[in-house]
C-alpha cells in the first residue's frame, strides 16, 4: 500500500519570499510518481508538477520545483518568489504506474501568503 | 475543450434518498476515477474504470456504485444516501501514460441531510 504524509497543516510566507512544503511517501513499488496539486478556494483541483521515480534531475515548472530525495523518501514543493495567489491547499500525490494507476493523496497543506 | 465535466455541482438530498453523478469526457481517456475530499482529508478513492465496460472498487466504495457504459462517461450512484457521505466528489480520467497527471472535473458538492 502506499501512503503520503504531510506534517504542515498550514503555512505562512511572505509575498516574494520561498517557500517549501514537505511530502514524504512510503511504497514498495520500484517504479511510481509524484504529483503535486493546488486546490484553491474555489475548489478545482490544478496540477502542478511532476516527478518520475527514475527521473534524475528535480523537476521544475517555472516558480515550481520538487525537491526529490528518493533515499529519504521525499518530495517537498518549492514556491519561489510567492505571490497571493499562490494562497490555496496543496496536495502531494502518489500514483501507480501499473494497475489502476489511482493516485493517493496526502492530506494536504494550507498556504497563506502574507502581503 | 471542456475536459472533464461533472453533473451537478451542488446537491441537498435527505437520508435515504438516491442520486446519480455524471461525469463526461472529452479526452479520449481509457482511465476514469471517482475520490471523495472530506475536511482535513486528501482526496480518497471510491471507484474506478480502466476502460469501457469495466469498473473496481478503490478504498472507500461501501454505499456507491459506478458504471461506465460508454467510453466518455462514468457514473457514481447512492442507492440509498446517508449522512456520513456528505462530502465533495471529483472525477478525474487520464490516458496509459503513469507520468500523465490525472484531470479532475471541479468536483460536486453533495449534502445528506
Amino acid at each position: 500500500a502506499q501512503k503520503i504524509t504531510q506534517t504542515q497543516p498550514g503555512m505562512f510566507v511572505q509575498e516574494k519570499e520561498a517557500v517549501t512544503l514537505d511530502c514524504t511517501y512510503d511504497t514498495s513499488d520500484q517504479s511510481y510518481g509524484l504529483f503535486w496539486y493546488k486546490q484553491p478556494s474555489s475548489g478545482e483541483m490544478i496540477f502542478l508538477i511532476y516527478q518520475g521515480s527514475y527521473d534524475e534531475q528535480n523537476a521544475t515548472e517555472g516558480r515550481y520545483s520538487l525537491n526529490f530525495q528518493k533515499a529519504r523518501k521525499s518530495a517537498n514543493l518549492v514556491i519561489s518568489a510567492s505571490q497571493l495567489g499562490d494562497s490555496a491547499m496543496y496536495f502531494c500525490a502518489m500514483r501507480e504506474y501499473t494497475g489502476r494507476r489511482a493516485l493517493t493523496f496526502g492530506s494536504g497543506t494550507r498556504l497563506q501568503v502574507q502581503p | 475543450n471542456a475536459g472533464v465535466t461533472q453533473t451537478p455541482k451542488f446537491r441537498v438530498l435527505k437520508t435515504g434518498q438516491s442520486m446519480t453523478l455524471l461525469c463526461a469526457q472529452d479526452m479520449n481517456h481509457e482511465y476514469m476515477y471517482w475520490y471523495r475530499q472530506d475536511p482535513g482529508m486528501g482526496l480518497r478513492l471510491i471507484h474506478y474504470s480502466v476502460g469501457e465496460g469495466t469498473t473496481a472498487k478503490g478504498e472507500v466504495p461501501d454505499g456507491y456504485n459506478v458504471s461506465r457504459l460508454k467510453k466518455q462517461n462514468f457514473l457514481l450512484g447512492l442507492e440509498s444516501a446517508a449522512p456520513s457521505q456528505t462530502s465533495v466528489y471529483f472525477c478525474a480520467t487520464s490516458g496509459p501514460n503513469s507520468n500523465q497527471p490525472q484531470h479532475f472535473g471541479d468536483g460536486t458538492r453533495l449534502s445528506i441531510l
